[in-house]
């Protein structure tokens, strides 16, 4: 059945290691995003796809890269830069070339740095 | 800068009563709004959505009310039940526009 896989569910890191968020999808969906949430806060974008090999830096990029090699996998990495990096992170995908945007997200990533 | 406000962070009701969240948004170019259902450690699940063209939508035990002129909309829940227990985040965009504002969401409490 199709949907969005995100992995590990649990993720630890030391300070000053980089990481990576993986992130799959076989809705067929064009666009990808990745989220941020934080205790109290709503979702904030991190970076979003249109399509394959573009993608746009959201609200709170700093400190985050991605990569959108294929259709079905846009991997979220979040590098030593990123000075709170504790959240839990949401990856989400909806269709183009309609006038309404409908996300449809994962099950998330909890990310804690030690 | 917040464009989309959910100002109750909790809320709790009886079950079999209504609940009502309500959202109030600054950008009045937003003309597509959503409501999403999030249970803890798991992803928001997209639960009802209205466009501007419309004031109300309805689907089961959910309605979603939309007032442009105030720039505020509420979704109902009527009967609320204890599965409705969950985080409700309201959000907007812009036709053709791939973002959504998200609010901060409203935590519900279902007491038996």
């Amino acid at each position: 059945d199709g949907g969005i896989t995100q992995s590990p569910k649990y993720l630890f890191r030391k300070e000053g290691q980089n990481v990576t968020l993986s992130c799959e999808q076989n809705l067929n969906h064009d666009a990808m995003y990745w989220y941020r949430q934080d205790p109290g806060q709503g979702l904030r974008l991190i970076y979003y796809s249109q399509i394959v090999n573009d993608f746009q830096k959201g609200d709170i990029a700093e400190g985050y890269s991605v990569s959108r090699e294929k259709k079905e996998s846009f991997p979220l990495t979040v590098t030593s830069a990123q000075k709170n990096p504790t959240a839990f992170y949401l990856c989400a995908s909806s269709i183009t070339g309609g006038p309404y945007n409908e996300q449809f997200f994962g099950p998330g990533t909890r990310l804690t740095v030690l | 800068d917040q464009q989309v406000k959910q100002n109750s962070p909790s809320l709790s009701v009886q079950e079999g009563r209504i609940s009502i969240l309500n959202c109030d948004y600054t950008n009045s170019m937003f003309d597509y709004f959503l409501w999403y259902k999030k249970y803890p450690a798991e992803g928001p699940t997209f639960l009802i959505s209205i466009s501007s063209i419309k004031d109300k939508n309805e689907d089961g035990r959910f309605t979603v009310f939309l007032n442009k002129s105030a720039k505020h909309l509420s979704l109902h829940i009527v009967p609320s039940q204890p599965g409705d227990s969950a985080v409700y985040f309201c959000a907007a965009s812009r036709s053709n526009d791939y973002k959504l504002s998200f609010g901060a969401g409203t935590t519900v409490t279902v007491r038996a």
